[in-house]
């Protein structure tokens, strides 16, 4: 258990709304990210970060933004959620250095979009 | 750049079957490998990790060895229980090579194993 919580589990929501998704670490870990899962793609990579305020996009950055105003927290926002955003999201966080560097995942929010 | 592929499913097995679940991958650097396994309604935990090449990662009765002249790290388990449903997932991840530490996945394989 790498001490990581998703809030909220589940969000149902319009088009239009913006919505925050956060997660919390209790373990000091420098990184975090942000991917989306969905049927056929496997996991995708939304944004990460390497530090306070320190943040850079992944794969499938268009859409979202993210803040990281202190370490224990990484937050996604959907500016305006469209229906393609309905997804499955997952925060992780990294452990080790080097090859030894694993990541560890969040329980996952659900997020619907109508 | 970096990607990983896994073969696709679903998977579907009696108890106590064999399994074997491809995966190969291509990147530019020495990456670090990995398996996770997503099962019903959870998140991914991690499921075994190898690091270098001829390293072999094992848990749980899983095993999957790094092979650098094949780029493949398929995950075998003798004897497969009911408990074993889920999907699995293979992922790459290299901090000094393409994927920066991000991992990539591939899309997942989902096993079924049946009493």
């Amino acid at each position: 258990d790498a001490g990581i919580t998703q809030s909220p589990r589940h969000k149902v929501t319009e088009t239009g709304t913006p919505v925050t998704l956060r997660c919390h670490q209790t373990e000091n870990h420098r990184y975090m990210y942000w991917y989306r899962q969905d049927p056929g793609h496997g996991l995708r990579l939304i944004h990460y970060s390497y530090g306070v305020k320190d943040t850079d996009k992944g794969e499938v950055s268009d859409g979202y933004s993210v803040s990281r105003s202190k370490t224990e927290d990484f937050l996604l926002t959907l500016e305006s959620a469209t229906s393609s955003q309905t997804s499955v999201y997952f925060c992780a966080i990294s452990e080790g250095r080097g090859h030894q560097e694993t990541q560890y995942f969040g329980p996952g929010t659900r997020l619907l979009v109508l | 750049g970096d990607s990983v592929t896994q073969m696709e499913g679903p998977v579907t097995l009696s108890e106590e079957a064999f399994l074997t679940i491809n995966c190969t991958y291509t990147a530019t650097g020495y990456p670090s490998l990995f398996w996770y396994v997503q099962y019903p309604g959870e998140g991914l935990q991690l499921l075994l990790k190898a690091t270098k090449a001829d390293d072999k990662g094992s848990n749980k009765g899983f095993e999957a060895t790094y092979r650098k002249e094949t780029t493949s790290f398929h995950l075998e388990k003798g004897s497969v229980q009911v408990s074993d449903s889920a999907v699995y997932f293979c992922a790459l991840s290299d901090r000094y090579g393409g994927s920066q530490g991000n991992l990539i996945f591939g899309k997942g394989t989902k096993l079924s194993v049946k009493p």
